[in-house]
């Protein structure tokens, strides 16, 4: 069975700091996906890979950076927190096109 | 534009009681479709998947899915609902040309006794 593990379940930053969440995926798979989930708004995507040292924009990547340089981690990087990236963060991969995404059990983010 | 559309927000049903949470999708090809469930604090889990042939899909915890190409949706059903199914559930396309999937908003399950 698919595993992705998300490093922290709750975190609490500053504004101004540099918030790092962490993502690792047990089943080699080629692409991984960082989403926002916030209330009436479903998930947003904000970032995804394909590839080591590969990564796309998704819907809403103003705010955020992505790191992948080993293949089963993916990390989420808020260069400069603000109060209004408080949210549920999940991280997801695919094997390939036509599978379903396995999810991890998301970062709660409180930024104060 | 690819765009899922979960029309209910909020559904309440009694236990017992059977549960359809509607799902209407936009997409220019045979889409890949899913339902995931999410309990509070919890990520996301698959409950059901369609890829391609028969129309009616199995899944866990009892339910199902119809894919109706005529009407571009993929309903989810259950005979006779849990209190222990309250919960988030999101419908989601597949893109089958690279992998980003695209989720409704979610529909929240509330089980009254």
């Amino acid at each position: 069975d698919v595993k992705v593990t998300q490093s922290s379940r709750y975190l609490v930053k500053r504004t101004g700091e540099k918030v790092f969440l962490e993502c690792v995926q047990d089943m080699d798979h080629e692409n991984m996906f960082w989403y926002r989930q916030d209330p009436g708004l479903g998930l947003r995507l904000i970032y995804f890979s394909y590839d080591v040292k590969m990564k796309e924009k998704g819907d809403i990547p103003e705010g955020y950076s992505v790191s992948r340089e080993k293949k089963e981690r993916f990390s989420l990087i808020l260069e400069s927190a603000s109060t209004n990236q408080t949210s549920m963060y999940l991280c997801a991969s695919i094997a390939f096109s036509g599978q379903p995404q396995h999810f991890g059990d998301g970062t709660r983010l409180s930024i104060l | 534009a690819q765009s899922v559309t979960q029309p209910d927000i909020h559904i309440t049903v009694s236990e017992g009681a059977s549960l359809e949470l509607r799902c209407n999708y936009s997409y220019g090809a045979t889409p890949y479709l899913f339902w995931y469930v999410q309990s509070p604090g919890q990520g996301l889990q698959l409950l059901l998947k369609y890829f391609s042939g028969d129309t009616l899909v199995q899944g866990i915890k009892g339910f199902e899915a119809e894919f109706k190409r005529s009407q571009s949706s993929f309903n989810l059903r259950k005979p006779s609902v849990h209190w222990s199914d309250a919960a988030e559930y999101f419908c989601a396309v597949g893109a089958n040309t690279g992998n980003q999937f695209y989720f409704g908003t979610g529909t929240s399950l509330t089980v009254i006794p």
